[in-house]
């Protein structure tokens, strides 16, 4: 079945590193991707989405290219600050209602 | 506020017993959905309403588990006869119609059940 695979967290950086966060996956065609973010007593939110190969997801200054060679959708940051400190989830669209997740990515951001 | 309120946040309780979560969604949301999310993983679709209709099921919703959306507003999610494996985050999550379009969904900061 469809899944979504992110790398090993937790990842601590200092303010002002570049991140990325790999998320690969495995689906029948091809879904719409996405990112969503968890902050610290919030709910979780989209950050930024592509629905379709080669499309670039852009928001708050990440953003993540759909890559359907390599089945993934890595998020990349070039400037991290510490209000980017949360919990990072990729996900698919899977049929017309529903989502499936990554494990999500913790991310911590040193001053 | 006008998010998506979930209640209670934090339930203990005991082997066997009952427990109902409720979810209030944005009020302009015709969807509703409920996903569970176990310790150090993603969230798990389990089901989801459109206006009052349970539209679908995941088979991770076993017959201890219940949700309804009697009036298409608020949606309450039932387990009976908990069991130690039910111990995990319940979230609930809302959209418009056109989440098939967007993929935007807005989730509650979720309920957490402790089953002892």
């Amino acid at each position: 079945g469809d899944s979504v695979t992110q790398m090993e967290g937790p990842v601590t950086l200092s303010e002002e590193a570049f991140l990325t966060i790999n998320c690969t996956y495995t689906a029948t065609g091809y879904p719409s991707l996405f990112w969503y973010v968890q902050y610290p007593g919030e709910g979780l939110q989209l950050l930024l989405k592509a629905t379709k190969a080669d499309d670039k997801g852009s928001n708050k200054g990440f953003e993540a290219t759909y890559r359907k060679e390599t089945t993934s959708f890595h998020l990349e940051k070039g400037s991290v600050q510490v209000s980017d400190s949360a919990v990072y989830f990729c996900a698919l669209k899977q049929g017309a209602q529903k989502l499936v997740f990554g494990q999500g990515t913790r991310l911590t951001i040193n001053p | 506020d006008t998010g998506v309120s979930q209640n209670p946040r934090h339930k203990i309780t005991k082997r066997g017993q009952n427990v109902t979560f409720r979810c209030d969604p944005i009020s302009e949301h015709n969807r509703l959905y409920w996903y569970r999310q176990t310790l150090g993983q993603g969230p798990e679709f389990l089901t989801y309403f459109q206006n009052e209709a349970q539209l679908e099921k995941s088979r991770l919703l076993s017959d201890r588990f219940s949700a309804e959306r009697p009036k298409g507003s608020f949606s309450t999610l039932e387990i009976q006869r908990t069991e130690q494996g039910d111990s995990a985050m319940y979230l609930c999550a809302s959209s418009l119609t056109d989440f098939a379009a967007t993929g935007e969904l807005f989730f509650g900061e979720g309920s957490r059940l402790t089953v002892l």
